[in-house]
Formats: C-alpha cells, sequence, structure tokens
C-alpha cells in the first residue's frame, strides 16, 4: 500500500527558505498518471495548494506563490521535495504532501507536517 | 482561477439526520469536483471524486451529485464519527469548508 511521509525542519527563522521533503514508500513515484503534489493550511484555515510536479518532471505552482517555490523530484530515492524561499509568519501551517490522480483529486495524504516560522 | 464557495459555513444536525452540503464553482467545471473530510489533527482523506463517485471504503451513507456549478454532498444518516470538516476541490482551488458540528 502506498504512503507519503512529509520530513523536514519544524522551524523555520523569517527571511530564510522552508525545505520539506516527501517519501514515497509502497510504489514508485514514476508511476504514469499522476502528479505530486504540495498542499499546506495554516492552523484554523483552510487549504491552499501549493503545486505540483508531474510524474514527467513538469512542475506548475500557485500563482500566489510561484515567485518562492520550487518542487523537485529525486526518483532514485523516490521521493519530491518543496522549497518556499522568503519565508514570514504567514507561511506558518501545516504541510501535506499528496498524489493527484490524472490532475482530478487528491486520492492519498501524508499525515502533515507542522512548520513554524520564527525567530 | 475557478473560486468554490461552499455553504453553510457550519451546520448543526444530531446523529440519525440527514446532511447536505453545497459547493457552487463560479464557472463551469464539467464533473471534475471533489469532496474531502478532515477530522481535527489528522489529513484531509478523499470521500467523492468526479462529482460522484465514492472514493475506495467510503461508506455508501456518503453520495455526491453535480455537474455543472451546484454540486451537493449528502450524508444520509449522520453516524457520531461523520461530524467533522468537508472541502470541495476543483484542480488548484479549495472552497473555504464546512463544518458539520453535533446539535
Amino acid at each position: 500500500q502506498l504512503q507519503l511521509q512529509e520530513s523536514g525542519s519544524g522551524l523555520v527563522k523569517p527571511s530564510q527558505t522552508l525545505s520539506l521533503t516527501c517519501a514515497v514508500s509502497g510504489g514508485s513515484i514514476s508511476s504514469g498518471g499522476y502528479s505530486w503534489s504540495w498542499i499546506r493550511q495554516p492552523p484554523g484555515k483552510g487549504l491552499e495548494w501549493i503545486g505540483y510536479i508531474y510524474h514527467s518532471g513538469s512542475t506548475y505552482y500557485n500563482p500566489s506563490l510561484k515567485s518562492r517555490v520550487t518542487i523537485s523530484v529525486d526518483r532514485s530515492k523516490n521521493q519530491f521535495s518543496l522549497k518556499l524561499s522568503s519565508v514570514t509568519a504567514a507561511d506558518t501551517a501545516v504541510y501535506y504532501c499528496a498524489r493527484e490522480r490524472q490532475l482530478r483529486y487528491f486520492d492519498l495524504w501524508g499525515r502533515g507536517t507542522l512548520v513554524t516560522v520564527s525567530s | 482561477e475557478i473560486v468554490l464557495t461552499q455553504s453553510p459555513a457550519t451546520l448543526s444536525l444530531s446523529p440519525g439526520e440527514r446532511a447536505t452540503l453545497s459547493c457552487r464553482a463560479s464557472q463551469s467545471v464539467s464533473s471534475y469536483l471533489a469532496w474531502y473530510q478532515q477530522k481535527p489533527g489528522q489529513a484531509p482523506r478523499l470521500l467523492i471524486y468526479d462529482a460522484s463517485n465514492r472514493a475506495t471504503g467510503i461508506p455508501a451513507r456518503f453520495s455526491g451529485s453535480g455537474p455543472g456549478t451546484d454540486f451537493t454532498l449528502t450524508i444520509s444518516s449522520l453516524e457520531p464519527e461523520d461530524f467533522a470538516v468537508y472541502y470541495c476541490q476543483q484542480r488548484s482551488s479549495f472552497g473555504q469548508g464546512t463544518r458539520l458540528e453535533i446539535k
């Protein structure tokens, strides 16, 4: 059974870069028909899609975050990563990685990891 | 970008009652709409995809309807474990959520 697990720093200083990794187990990240996304949720608020990387390697980002976001994939390690630069307190959130099926719906989610931006 | 508007923001019902949650899209999205359930401290869970298809393992009391711009998630008879927040989603857009609480 395929599973996703986020990892990375839980505390980031303002203006620095947030870095997270999502490890995929029980299946291949190179499987066709899927994209691999990052979604975040500020405390007590709703869900915000950050971006995805397709199995081909192409990426697409939320326009509101595009200038600060990079999503990459490491096929040898079966994982994908998120970098968000120049963070502020507004970037404090639970960050989820998720698998999107045929660009239609998110059928598999990681448990999420809380990232706090604070000095 | 498509905007999804969910109503009501909060729905207060008792176990055994029927729940009807709405999601309106700013333009037609055909049948490409999904619903998720989120409980405190947990990741969202896919309930319904393509407007009316139940995801694997989702009980039959959950159903969805569409297509077009107006979508509905119906829970036919509420169980105690159904009280949670529900989100609709279309591509990169999420609705703001409906909180289903015990009356």
